[in-house]
């Protein structure tokens, strides 16, 4: 398997960009998690989606943030518009039974908001 | 007062010696994660455990779900080891997981 994929990998923009960032899970798992770290809060959880439903977003920072999981196979997290402070890595996550299955990282999308 | 606290929260070894990462939580929790994060960024899941002792090659993770601790020791440890180690609580309450801010390890050979 090819493991969690997410893309991209590295994005530079500007404030009030709209970023997209997408993440493909392993296939079989029902869970998805969207992760952001940074040196200030570490790791932190934004969503995490079970059978494809969001079941908690209250990490989600505000409403420029926003989460889809249209399928099984494919979430994406948007900001819209982007501030500096959302500067961070993302990373997806998924699992087969929420917290209590192993969890497969992806690589993380690093993103820089000028 | 943090949910998670891991002790210490930098580490240097030399080559060779045993390592302890301690893990304090005071959340209730159904499992706990012990990850990995190497410089280059990448996450790794090293165990989930909710009771008694895992061991995978030079791991092994324990834990005692009373004293809500855990501990991740690395036997013979070698300079491939240096990474970031995060221990996560996972919430059964809440089913989410806490991360603690993670024991930065350092080996030198």
């Amino acid at each position: 398997d090819a493991g969690v994929i997410q893309s991209p990998r590295h994005e530079v923009t500007e404030m009030g960009q709209e970023v997209t960032l997408r993440c493909k899970p392993i296939s079989g798992h029902n869970s998805l998690f969207w992760y952001r770290q940074t040196m200030m809060r570490g790791l932190e959880l934004l969503i995490y989606f079970n059978n494809n439903v969001p079941i908690d977003d209250s990490g989600m920072p505000e409403d420029r943030f926003s989460a889809k999981m249209p399928n099984a196979s494919f979430s994406t997290l948007k900001i819209q518009p982007s501030e500096p402070r959302d500067s961070a890595v993302y990373f997806c996550a998924s699992s087969f039974n929420r917290g209590t299955g192993e969890l497969f990282f992806g690589e993380g999308s690093r993103l820089t908001v000028l | 007062k943090n949910e998670v606290e891991q002790s210490p929260q930098n580490l240097t070894a030399q080559e060779g010696e045993f390592i302890t990462i301690n893990c304090s939580y005071s959340v209730g929790i159904s499992a706990l994660h012990w990850l990995q994060q190497h410089p280059g960024g990448g996450i790794v899941s090293l165990f989930m455990l909710s009771s008694g002792k895992k061991k995978h090659g030079r791991l092994i993770a324990t834990i005692n779900i009373q004293e809500k601790h855990s501990s991740l020791h690395i036997t013979a440890s070698h300079p491939r080891d240096s990474a970031v180690y995060i221990c996560a609580p996972f919430q059964g309450g809440s089913e989410k997981l806490v991360f603690g801010k993670g024991t930065k390890l350092t080996v030198n050979p």
